[in-house]
């Protein structure tokens, strides 16, 4: 079955560094997120990114983050200089159809980002 | 206010037991999604709907627009059925919002 992977699985990082949490979805699917979820919280919905660009982006999105794909099949997601607050888990997830709205999302299993 | 709240927070039962999630949003939405996320913390689609009811295996999701309000059941519970289960909505762009969860233990 087709699934949505990403890499590294856990990564531990000293604060101001910059750091690549990188997803490869599925194949034919049109569609990808970044999502996060702080440690005994909810999850939250950082972007959405269709045709390119990225389509729907979330306060927590600031200039610090940034997302590419810049292969075609790679998905990044890009933290210029972290902060203690970024640690979280960062789900990646893609959809065939047009957006969460009407496609089911696919969801990796997750990175786990350490900010020290 | 949470714009998709989650009821109960905490659930234990019995490996048999008929189990009830339950969920209800503030927002207009154009979707509603149960998601499972495992101990580890990967995400699982279970359902989504936009109306009426949906039934695969041992588990049956129903959603009441007018009410706003949506229901995850699980019947003849099984250990390997503990996770934390999600209610997520889309309001007709491409976010989810998500609930809170719901996590369930069930016992042998």
């Amino acid at each position: 079955e087709p699934e949505v992977t990403q890499t590294p699985s856990h990564q531990v990082t000293q604060m101001g560094q910059e750091v690549i949490l990188r997803c490869v979805p599925i194949s034919n699917h049109l569609y990808f997120y970044w999502y996060r979820q702080i440690l005994g919280q909810k999850v939250e919905f950082l972007v959405s990114f269709y045709n390119n660009e990225i389509s729907e982006k979330s306060e927590i999105f600031d200039d610090q983050f940034s997302v590419e794909r810049p292969d075609g099949s790679n998905f990044t997601l890009k933290i210029r200089s972290t902060k203690l607050e970024d640690s979280a888990m960062y789900f990646c997830a893609s959809s065939l159809l047009a957006g969460a709205n009407t496609g089911e999302l696919f969801f990796g299993e997750g990175s786990r980002l350490t900010v020290l | 206010k949470n714009e998709v709240e989650q009821s109960p927070q905490n659930l234990t039962a019995q490996e048999g037991e008929f189990i009830t999630i339950n969920c209800s949003y503030s927002v207009g939405i154009s979707a509603l999604h149960w998601l499972q996320q495992h101990p580890g913390g990967g995400i699982v689609s279970l359902f989504m709907l936009s109306s009426g009811k949906k039934k695969h295996g041992r588990l049956i999701a129903t959603i009441n627009i007018q009410e706003k309000h949506s229901s995850l059941h699980i019947t003849a519970s099984h250990p390997r059925d503990s996770a934390v289960y999600i209610c997520a909505v889309s309001d007709n762009t491409d976010k989810l919002i998500f609930g809170t969860g719901t996590r369930l233990q069930v016992f042998p």
